[in-house]
């Protein structure tokens, strides 16, 4: 069964320090999701990619975060500098662009990020 | 702006009893709205959705949910809790897109078994 992957699935890290995860969606799936979920909270949306290009960052701090999909379908969302704030899992979704389960998003396992 | 409010932050049931998560909504057009059940440390994964026509959904795992737009409701049910349905149940909302962008998750309700 296709599954979306994400690594690394855990990441420990000090303030002020870079990191980056990595999605690779179901394949063919068009649109790619990324979600920061906060201990104790639902998801919330940082960016939403249709092919390579960006369709929503409303939600993603620009100031330290950015995030890729160049060739419309692996993706790297990446913090410089991570903020203790930043501890959190972060969720790569995919979705297909037709056909049956149109307007269902698959989830990864998520990465789960720890800043110190 | 759609927002999804999930009533009990906890909700512990004894095993065979009927599970119930409330589960509100708002939304300025008529919403996808989607049921998503989490395991510790895992991703989420669709229990059920309501798009168009039926009102009331099935899902897997025996769970389903009924949209009451009078009352801006999609609460989950299931007759009969197994120990494995303990997990994190998240109600989620789009109303752009026909479910194509980004959807607005309640914050979720922590469903407890007791034996």
């Amino acid at each position: 069964e296709a599954e979306v992957a994400q690594s690394p699935r855990y990441k420990i890290t000090e303030k002020s320090q870079a990191v980056a995860f990595w999605c690779d969606p179901i394949s063919g799936h068009a649109t790619l999701y990324w979600y920061r979920q906060i201990l104790g909270q639902g998801p919330e949306l940082l960016v939403q990619f249709q092919d390579e290009s960006v369709v929503d960052d409303s939600q993603l701090p620009k100031d330290r975060f950015s995030a890729e999909r160049l060739k419309g379908v692996d993706s790297t969302l990446k913090i410089q500098p991570a903020e203790l704030g930043d501890s959190a899992m972060y969720l790569c979704a995919s979705r297909a662009a037709l056909g049956q389960g149109y307007n269902e998003q698959f989830f990864g396992p998520g990465t789960r990020l720890t800043v110190l | 702006a759609q927002s999804v409010t999930q009533l009990g932050s906890h909700v512990s049931v004894s095993e065979g009893a009927l599970v119930l998560l409330r589960c509100n909504y708002s939304s300025s057009v008529p919403p996808y709205l989607f049921w998503y059940v989490q395991y510790p440390n895992q991703g989420l994964q669709l229990l059920l959705k309501y798009t168009t026509g039926a009102t009331l959904v099935k899902g897997i795992n025996g769970f389903e949910a009924e949209f009451k737009k009078s009352e801006t409701s999609f609460h989950l049910t299931k007759p009969s809790a197994h120990m494995s349905d303990a997990a994190e149940y998240f109600c989620a909302v789009s109303d752009k897109g026909g479910g194509a962008d980004g959807l607005t998750f309640g914050k979720g309700t922590h469903l407890i078994i007791q034996p």
